[in-house]
C-alpha cells in the first residue's frame, strides 16, 4: 500500500521564521503526493500537487526521491499559515491498494 | 457548482440509534470517500467508492455500511451508534483520470454520540 508518514503532530514556529513540515513516503513506483490544508472550523482543500511544482501561498514541496520525502516549506511563516496539513497520496485504486492520508501536522504560527 | 454537500452539519444521537449521512456532488466525479477525523488523530477512510454499484471497505468500516445508487450520491449508514463513533466525518470525491486526482472535500458533519 503506498504509505506516508508525517513525524510531527504538532509544529510551532514564530511569525517570520522558516517553516517546514515533513512527509516521508514509502512505496515503489513513481510516488505521486499532494499537501493538503484545514484552516480552522473548514473543509480541506489542495494546497500542492507535486507534478506542478507550484507555490501556492508561498509554500513549495518537492519530491526527493533518494530521501523518500515530499517536505512543505515556506521560508517565512505568517499567522494565517496557522492550520492542519495532510500529506496524502493520489486516490488511485491498485489491486489491494488503499488510499491513505498522512496524520497530518497541525501548524501554530506564534505571532 | 456546489462541489461536494453534506447534511447535515451537527448531529448529536443517543448510543444505539442510527442515522444516515448524506453526501453529494455534482462534479461527475465517479471516485467518493467517506473519512473520519478524530480529535489529534488524522483522517482515517471509512468507505470508498470508484462508481455507482461498487463500494469497498477503508481502513476503519466496522459500525458503518454504504451504498452508492447514483454517481452523485455516498450516503453512510451507522446502524447501532456507539460513542466511539463520536468523530467529524468529511465526504469527498475525485475524477478518475487526467493528471490531477485532487480529491475535493464536503464541510463536514460533526457527530456525538451519548
Amino acid at each position: 500500500a503506498q504509505r506516508v508518514t508525517q513525524p510531527e503532530k504538532l509544529l510551532s514556529v514564530f511569525k517570520g521564521a522558516p517553516v517546514e513540515l515533513k512527509c516521508n513516503y514509502s512505496y515503489s513506483g513513481s510516488p505521486e503526493l499532494f499537501w493538503y490544508v484545514q484552516y480552522s472550523r473548514q473543509r480541506l482543500q489542495l494546497l500542492l500537487r507535486h507534478i506542478s511544482r507550484e507555490s501556492i501561498k508561498g509554500f513549495t514541496a518537492d519530491l526527493n526521491k533518494g530521501e523518500t520525502s515530499f517536505h512543505l516549506k515556506k521560508p517565512f511563516a505568517q499567522e494565517e499559515d496557522s492550520a492542519m496539513y495532510y500529506c496524502a497520496p493520489p486516490p488511485k485504486r491498485r489491486a489491494g491498494n488503499q488510499f491513505y492520508f498522512g496524520t497530518g501536522t497541525s501548524l501554530t504560527v506564534i505571532p | 457548482n456546489a462541489g461536494v454537500t453534506q447534511t447535515p452539519k451537527f448531529r448529536i444521537l443517543k448510543i444505539g440509534q442510527s442515522m444516515t449521512l448524506q453526501c453529494t456532488q455534482d462534479m461527475n466525479h465517479n471516485y467518493m470517500y467517506w473519512y473520519r477525523q478524530d480529535p489529534g488523530m488524522g483522517l482515517k477512510l471509512i468507505y470508498y467508492s470508484v462508481g455507482a454499484g461498487i463500494t469497498d471497505k477503508g481502513e476503519v468500516p466496522n459500525g458503518y455500511n454504504v451504498s452508492r445508487s447514483t454517481t452523485e450520491d455516498f450516503p453512510l449508514r451507522l446502524e447501532l451508534a456507539a460513542p466511539s463513533q463520536t468523530s467529524v466525518y468529511f465526504c469527498a470525491s475525485s475524477r478518475t483520470s487526467g493528471q490531477s486526482y485532487e480529491q475535493y472535500f464536503g464541510p463536514g458533519t460533526r457527530l456525538t454520540v451519548t
